[in-house]
């Protein structure tokens, strides 16, 4: 099946500072990205539907100046998550889908706020 | 309202047992996928159907449209089979996924 990366895999910041994550289809041409978040030992909860060129849409209770996404090209879509508290720590998923195929997921990067 | 409904929550069976993990939605759909998630975290896009019936492998899933049900099946199960199983619908005229609360499986040696 296609590929999709993130990057970093994890990463430990101080708070009120900002990450980026990186989100990449390696071989095919996304034309909508997915954000979603997810606590330990819940389901997945979408953040934002990124279309390339265009601005996310974010679901309602998600901070758009607090979580920044830019879908720059139909291979990368980052998400930024700006002065980051300890309560932002969680897991982060991109998937990447072609319009009317599968939705093909990251692996996930793991972000520890201290 | 749209909803899907996975179960059972969790399952525990021995090696070699055939598992069933059901999932039923509430309206008309446009696809539904089947995930797996390891407790690393990384998520596998298992089958996407929209209708009949796919097989890779060991693995199985099935959908009835009329009845808005979907079944995966996994015959021979190993412990590396363990993991949470995820049902997610993408309903009609929608562009997000909405998921089940995942079905975690353990198969014991």
């Amino acid at each position: 099946g296609a590929v999709v990366s993130q990057h970093p895999s994890w990463v430990i910041c101080k708070s009120g500072t900002s990450v980026k994550i990186e989100c990449r289809s390696l071989d095919f041409q996304a034309t909508t990205m997915f954000w979603y978040r997810q606590f330990p030992k819940q389901s997945l909860m979408l953040m934002a539907t990124s279309n390339e060129g265009s601005k996310a849409t974010y679901e309602q209770g998600v901070e758009k100046d607090k979580f920044l996404i830019n879908h720059a090209s139909l291979t990368l879509s980052t998400l930024t998550v700006t002065s980051a508290h300890p309560e932002d720590s969680s897991f982060y998923i991109c998937s990447a889908e072609r319009t009317g195929e599968t939705q093909y997921f990251g692996p996930g990067t793991r972000l520890l706020v201290l | 309202k749209n909803e899907v409904e996975q179960s059972p929550q969790n399952l525990t069976a021995q090696e070699g047992e055939f598992i069933t993990i059901n999932c039923s939605y509430s309206v008309g759909i446009s696809a539904l996928h089947w995930l797996q998630q390891h407790p690393g975290g990384g998520i596998v896009s298992l089958f996407m159907l929209s209708s009949g019936k796919k097989k890779h492998g060991r693995l199985i899933a099935t959908i009835n449209i009329q009845e808005k049900h979907s079944s995966l099946h996994i015959t021979a199960s190993h412990p590396r089979d363990s993991a949470v199983y995820i049902c997610a619908v993408r309903f009609a005229g929608a562009q997000k996924l909405v998921f089940g609360q995942g079905t975690r499986l353990t198969i014991n040696p």
